[in-house]
């Protein structure tokens, strides 16, 4: 079972905007940053989504992040089938201290 | 351009040790700009952080897999490498490797392509 709950799918039609949640506690996403990875099918995961709505260099502004109390959320908006992948959500555990991840949500571009 | 490539045994036997590397090609793992971290996947899940080295070579574990998990660097050969004791099938996973600040934790930015380890007899 992993810390922060995300939920297992989630799915749209091209140009659709899709939100994926990711639901912790006060030890984890209530105190500290969240952050985004995605990760296409057999591939190592990609910062997304750093310090709950910031984009590294290269991301485009189609992704977004938000947070508030002990959930956070990632959305894609202009769904693109280039965006099929699983998406998953990490923060600082201050209890037992460290990084935790959350299971994951498939997205599927239908 | 920074690239990481972890190499190791693909198959464990349970009871003994995990033994990965992760090489660092153009640039050096010397650098005081970038802690580096072993991060596992286990088939069908979510990651798990399993800790990380700075250049000094302190270093910064799960508290769940403290006890069996050794990480070091060997900066002669710009790699570091990553011991887990004891493993069970519960290990089987795939292993990254990735680089981060030292200020923030949870931004890895560059990652190896990862390797499949299974724990078996």
């Amino acid at each position: 079972q992993s810390v922060l709950t995300q939920p297992p799918s989630a799915s749209g039609t091209p140009g659709q905007r899709v939100t994926i949640s990711c639901s912790g506690s006060s030890s984890n996403i209530g105190s500290n940053y969240v952050y985004w990875y995605q990760q296409l099918p057999g591939t190592a995961p990609k910062l997304l989504i750093y310090r709950n709505n910031k984009r590294p260099s290269g991301v485009p502004d189609r992704f977004s992040g938000s947070k508030s109390g002990t959930s956070a959320s990632l959305a894609i908006s202009g769904l693109q089938s280039e965006d099929e992948a699983d998406y998953l959500c990490a923060v600082w555990d201050d209890s037992p201290r460290g990084p935790v991840f959350g299971g994951g949500t498939k997205v599927t571009v239908l | 351009q920074l690239q990481l490539q972890e190499s190791g045994p693909g198959l464990v036997k349970p009871s003994e040790t995990l033994s990965l590397t992760c090489s660092v090609s153009g640039g050096s793992i010397s650098s005081i700009r970038y802690y580096w971290g072993w991060i596992r996947q286990p088939p069908r899940k979510g990651l798990e952080w399993i800790g990380s080295i700075d250049y000094s070579g302190s270093t910064y574990y799960n508290p769940s897999l403290k006890s069996r998990v050794t990480i070091s660097v060997d900066t002669a050969k710009n790699q570091f490498s990553l011991n887990l004791r004891s493993v069970t099938a519960a290990d089987t996973a795939i292993y990254y490797c990735a680089r981060r600040p030292p200020e923030d934790p949870l931004y890895m930015d560059v990652w190896g392509k990862g390797t499949t380890v299974t724990v078996s007899s």
